[in-house]
């Protein structure tokens, strides 16, 4: 069992549409959990980034951590065509000390997303 | 643009070749990692630098190697090149403890034959 999984999709949606997007972890030390975005041929960029339980809103996007589920979500508002691409979400344990996974982050297998004129 | 730059965009390799692909970090940033991503999958963590010394390593074989210079540019060397090497690697650069802010670079796209 992967530590994170995440639905490939792909994930065809209209402009406008509301957009969820989640993955599930099976490890409790993860504490920081964010959204990347990654357009074809791209490096992944940061989208979102939230520690602990909770929820963070930017802008048309906002993201959900449910601790107790192991279960995070992102959701897009007013979806767009400029948006169709790559979603991953990656994770990340707190660093005890050097050498520990500090630093490491997790990520799933990434959802496509295209949204359609 | 997160001011992270990776060199070259694209390489071809045959089998049992050794490569280096190199990454340029954030002005300001001392910590390194890096990341393969194989077609259709997320990023798969392979050993991340700070300050110059090797700070955490992922499932991967001791023929993946690296360095972290004084200016905080890294390289990453591979060594008796496998088909299965082939993928998109990732640098991503970040100021010490900073999990939530790593800044990828564009990546180099690695072939082997």
């Amino acid at each position: 069992q992967k530590e994170v999984e995440q639905d490939p999709g792909p994930l065809s949606v209209p402009e406008g549409a509301i957009v969820s997007l989640n993955c599930t972890y099976s490890n409790s030390a993860f504490q920081y959990f964010m959204w990347y975005r990654q357009y074809s041929r791209k490096g992944p960029e940061l989208l979102m980034y939230t520690y602990s339980s909770g929820n963070k809103e930017d802008g048309r996007f906002t993201a959900q951590v449910d601790k107790s589920s192991k279960y995070i979500s992102l959701f897009i508002r007013d979806s767009q065509p400029s948006d169709s691409a790559t979603y991953l979400c990656a994770m990340s344990a707190k660093g005890i000390r050097i050498g520990t996974s500090y630093g490491k982050l997790t990520f799933g297998q990434g959802t496509i997303l295209t949204v359609h004129p | 643009e997160t001011g992270v730059t990776q060199s070259p965009t694209h390489l071809i390799k045959t089998r049992g070749q050794q490569v280096t692909l190199r990454c340029s970090s954030q002005s300001g940033h001392n910590t390194v990692s890096w990341y393969q991503q194989a077609l259709g999958q997320g990023p798969q963590f392979i050993f991340q630098y700070y300050r110059e010394e090797e700070n955490g390593r992922g499932n991967f074989p001791p023929r993946f190697s690296g360095l972290q210079f004084p200016n905080y540019s890294s390289e990453l060397n591979v060594n008796a090149l496998e088909l299965d090497d082939s993928a998109l690697y990732l640098c991503a650069s970040s100021l010490g403890a900073r999990q939530d802010t790593q800044y990828f670079g564009p990546g180099t796209r690695l072939t082997v034959l």
